[in-house]
């Protein structure tokens, strides 16, 4: 299983744009790159998920550059309600378990 | 439908003492998974499952034990409870479709030991 290693925490403002990277430098070639978000005494919730390139839904986008030993979650535009926890994980197509690492706090100030 | 559901959502526990969580999913997931949480950490997997009549440990399985005798179901054992198993215990499931990794989490089980 890859090792991910990402920032302990970050600060930002609302209506500012938000990256968090992740590096995975061991990452193997049928992984795929997922990141989940996490509020206070809630389960983790799926963001997005990507294998190369750029990935984009309704509230994130994810970018994974050629050598993919990194990627990057981009938050557009984040208000206080975007205040939690974000943790990359690296699993394969058939990877039955993924672990967590100890995910990046972020928090959104007024 | 109601996702995954955990049952109960708080217990406290004398050391020594047993318990049973359970974990329900109505998406007919293949795989399950029982993750703790302790205060300012991240998720550890402690078992999971990959089918029904299958297990497999985690990262931390010691002083647990798990069942998957029905798909929809997966039961996490404490045989004799200890403070050090203070956490939230979090479960989750998943399909097994290839290239699909959202796991969907129920809301928590807060467990004290004393």
């Amino acid at each position: 299983l890859a090792k991910t290693t990402q920032p302990i925490s970050m600060d930002s403002y609302e209506g500012q744009e938000v990256n968090i990277t992740c590096s995975h430098n061991n990452i193997a070639t049928n992984d795929y790159i997922t990141w989940y978000q996490q509020f206070p005494s809630q389960g983790p919730r799926f963001i997005i998920q990507g294998y190369k390139t750029k990935v984009t839904n309704e509230v994130a986008s994810l970018f994974i550059p050629a050598d993919r030993k990194s990627s990057t979650l981009s938050l557009p535009r984040v208000s206080l309600s975007d205040t939690a926890v974000y943790y990359c994980l690296v699993g394969a197509f058939n990877t039955d378990k993924l672990i967590f690492g100890t995910g990046t706090r972020l928090q959104v100030f007024p | 439908n109601a996702g995954v559901t955990q049952t109960p959502k708080f217990r406290v526990l004398k050391t020594g003492q047993s318990m049973t969580l359970l974990c329900a999913q109505d998406m007919n997931h293949e795989y399950m998974y029982w993750y703790r949480q302790d205060p300012g950490m991240g998720l550890r997997l402690i078992h999971y499952s990959v089918g029904e009549g299958t297990t497999a440990k985690g990262e931390v399985p010691d002083g647990y034990n798990v069942s998957r005798l029905k798909k929809q179901n997966f039961l996490l054992g404490l045989e004799s409870a200890a403070p050090s198993q203070t956490s939230v215990y979090f479960c989750a499931s998943r399909t097994n479709t290839r290239g699909t990794y959202e796991q969907y989490f129920g809301p928590g089980t807060r467990l004290t030991v004393t």
